[in-house]
């Protein structure tokens, strides 16, 4: 079965400094992995999806992350914090190939604070 | 452009009631799913319906029960609410793997 783990619960950056929050996951197939965000008292988010067509992948707001298959990583980065990235982020796995299509599993989450 | 549609937005139940919360999606994806937010647990699955007259576990099925009525609608029943199931409840659907999300439900069973 599928898993994502995000090692950090929660990051705390000053506003105009790179921003790293961390991924791994465990997929028996190739997986499709995405980063979601949710603001305060808000909904989530897509920031961005991997689906295998190129290991860097940009996202919205200025948000990358790049898939390594040999690490099982998927972290989320972006070169400058910005006040309004504060929120929760979500690293998120499907198992596209093993028949559970459409099997969405979410990690714990990483609260990001950003001081100014 | 309604989106996901769930009801109701806040519940409060007593140990061993239950209750239906009700979704629908007016996009009409295939793919539709029910999880739990638990503060650092982050979203859980509970069941997801990969298309209509299908349902699926997730993660945490227990005392939980599903239906799919049509493409549009997946209800999520507590047969007999626990205190432990007090939480907030999302419903989403899907195309293309990218998750939509309803405004959830913040349910507390005392």
């Amino acid at each position: 079965a599928q898993s994502v783990t995000q090692l950090d619960s929660h990051v705390s950056v000053s506003e105009g400094t790179p921003v790293l929050l961390r991924c791994n996951y465990s997929s028996s197939y190739s997986p499709s992995l995405f980063w979601y965000v949710q603001h305060p008292n808000k909904g989530l988010q897509l920031l961005l999806k991997y689906t295998s067509a190129a290991t860097l992948v940009k996202g919205i707001n200025g948000f990358e992350a790049e898939f390594k298959k040999s690490e099982t990583s998927f972290h989320l980065t972006k070169p400058s914090a910005h006040m309004s990235d504060a929120a929760e982020y979500f690293c998120v796995v499907s198992d596209t190939g093993s028949g559970n299509t459409g099997k969405l599993i979410f990690g714990q989450g990483t609260t990001l604070q950003v001081k100014p | 452009n309604a989106g996901v549609t769930q009801t109701p937005k806040f519940q409060v139940l007593k140990t061993g009631q239950s209750m239906t919360l009700q979704c629908a999606q007016d996009m009409n994806h295939n793919s539709m799913y029910w999880y739990r937010q638990d503060p650092g647990m982050g979203l859980r699955l509970i069941y997801y319906s990969a298309s209509e007259g299908t349902t699926d576990k997730g993660e945490v099925p227990n005392g939980y029960n599903v239906s799919r009525l049509n493409k549009r609608e997946f209800s999520l029943r507590l047969e007999s609410a626990a205190p432990s199931q007090t939480s907030v409840y999302f419903c989403a659907s899907s195309v293309n793997e990218k998750l939509f999300f309803g405004s959830g439900t913040q349910l507390s069973v005392l």
